[in-house]
């Protein structure tokens, strides 16, 4: 089962900030937190990933709380191609490949 | 750099019969999993290759296996084909883990498979 709880979708005007919640409160010490997300009919692309300080790349930022049970995932500025289902999963980062994806946020960005 | 590659795109299927699909890891990376995703439901893992060996499986029949080579690309084959076997087939690949490297899983566009 997945770790992590996620709201099921969520709406967003381009150009607007994308603020995605996602709630891990059984996460261990030694567990990061992964974004990816899968746009229609591809492959899941890795967007970011961090462990308890805040991260950002040029794609989007990640605040972790200092409780970590809990993140965020930015997009600064949501574009339409930014549609998506946005998965947030919680692994060893030294651990095997495998991943237990939940059902994720699907992103709907609005002109 | 090329990321992860994967063949063919599509292809369809008879059931009873058996499927290779063929993935080519991400430049420098030995470590290739595959996972199945139905339609509407997130990915589920199948299995993990490293050092051509399995090292993980996850809640699948032994209808599937696979294989790794000296390469580090695999192959995922699935025999005596089912209806319920129709789905996106994805491939994943990272650095191993005692390469100290962290290993960040990157996937492939995947494989879309139907069975009729």
């Amino acid at each position: 089962d997945a770790k992590t709880t996620q709201p099921t979708s969520m709406d967003c005007a381009e150009g607007r900030a994308a603020n995605l919640p996602c709630n891990h409160s059984t996460i261990s010490g030694n567990e990061y937190v992964y974004w990816y997300r899968q746009i229609h009919s591809q492959g899941p692309q890795y967007i970011i990933h961090g462990l308890k300080n805040n991260e950002t790349n040029e794609m989007a930022s990640l605040i972790i709380t200092e409780d970590r049970k809990s993140s965020t995932l930015i997009l600064p500025h949501a574009t339409l191609r930014d549609t998506a289902v946005y998965y947030c999963i919680v692994r060893e980062h030294n651990a095997g490949n495998m991943l237990t994806f939940g059902g994720g946020t699907r992103l709907m960005v609005k002109p | 750099d090329a990321g992860v590659t994967q063949s063919p795109t599509h292809l369809i299927k008879t059931r009873g019969q058996q499927v290779t699909l063929r993935c080519s890891p991400k430049s420098g990376h030995d470590t290739v999993s595959w996972y199945q995703q139905a339609l509407g439901q997130g990915p589920q893992f199948i299995f993990q290759y490293y050092e051509e060996e399995e090292r993980q499986r996850g809640n699948f029949p032994d209808r599937f296996s696979g294989h790794q080579f000296p390469n580090y690309s695999s192959e995922l084959n699935v025999n005596a084909l089912l209806l319920g076997d129709s789905a996106l087939y994805l491939c994943a690949s990272s650095f191993g883990v005692i390469s100290g490297k962290g290993n960040t899983i990157y996937f492939g566009e995947g494989s879309w498979l139907t069975v009729v």
